[in-house]
């Protein structure tokens, strides 16, 4: 059981580019989270997908972000047209049903916009 | 709203210490708390989950209480030891409906040897 596989590890994008994190979950999870941990900041939560559904995105900026988790394939979280602020580190988790057994985090991809 | 409390931001204890890490927490209506370890540059890798029925988990070295009345949770390390050395982070799930974590802002851990 690989746990929970995030890539790139490190990703940096020039102001104003595309950047693109992947999430594959744990075998047999269904549920996964994207958060996202600022430079000196706790953890905070962005979205919760299950399979080809956005279930709460209440943590996500209204623009340039998104999320999928589509039927086939990892669930991934897209940001266009990065600013400064943007970098950070974001980890993905996954759970089988709900949070009731807990989250398995991955490793997270640190994004540095320069 | 939840808000999630991690006293202290930093501690330093020579190696062989017994120490306790606190986590304090707003809405006891919770499901879950489960403590986290995080090393510089890496994951979040889950030492304790506590389920809301449960007064404590144990593990190893590791002992997690859960006082939900009270809103509180200690981790408790025995006889501490240089790889221990990293931040803990508490997390709580909320009922209601809701699925997030919510996540003290955790407190880093120095064991000198």
């Amino acid at each position: 059981n690989a746990g929970v596989m995030q890539n790139p590890r490190h990703l940096v994008r020039r102001r104003g580019q595309e950047a693109r994190l992947r999430c594959s979950p744990m075998k047999g999870h269904s549920h996964v989270y994207w958060y996202r941990q600022l430079p000196e900041e706790g953890l905070k939560f962005m979205v919760y997908l299950q399979k080809e559904n956005i279930i709460d995105e209440s943590g996500m900026p209204k623009e340039r972000f998104s999320a999928e988790f589509p039927k086939e394939g990892p669930s991934i979280l897209r940001i266009q047209q990065v600013v400064r602020g943007d970098s950070a580190a974001y980890f993905c988790a996954s759970s089988r049903q709900n949070g009731g057994a807990g989250y398995t985090f991955g490793s997270g991809t640190r994004l540095t916009v320069v | 709203k939840q808000e999630v409390t991690q006293t202290s931001a930093a501690l330093s204890v020579p190696e062989g210490e017994n120490l306790v890490l606190n986590c304090s927490f707003t809405d006891s209506a919770i499901y879950n708390l489960q403590w986290f370890r995080q090393d510089p540059g890496k994951g979040l890798t889950s030492l304790l989950l506590i389920q809301s029925s449960q007064r404590e988990q144990t593990s190893g070295r590791l002992n997690a209480s859960l006082d939900k009345s009270s809103g509180r949770s200690t981790l408790y390390i025995a006889a501490s030891q240089p790889g221990d050395s990293a931040t803990y982070l508490c997390a709580v799930l909320t009922q209601g409906g809701s699925e997030k974590l919510v996540f003290g802002k955790g407190t880093k851990l120095t064991v000198n040897p």
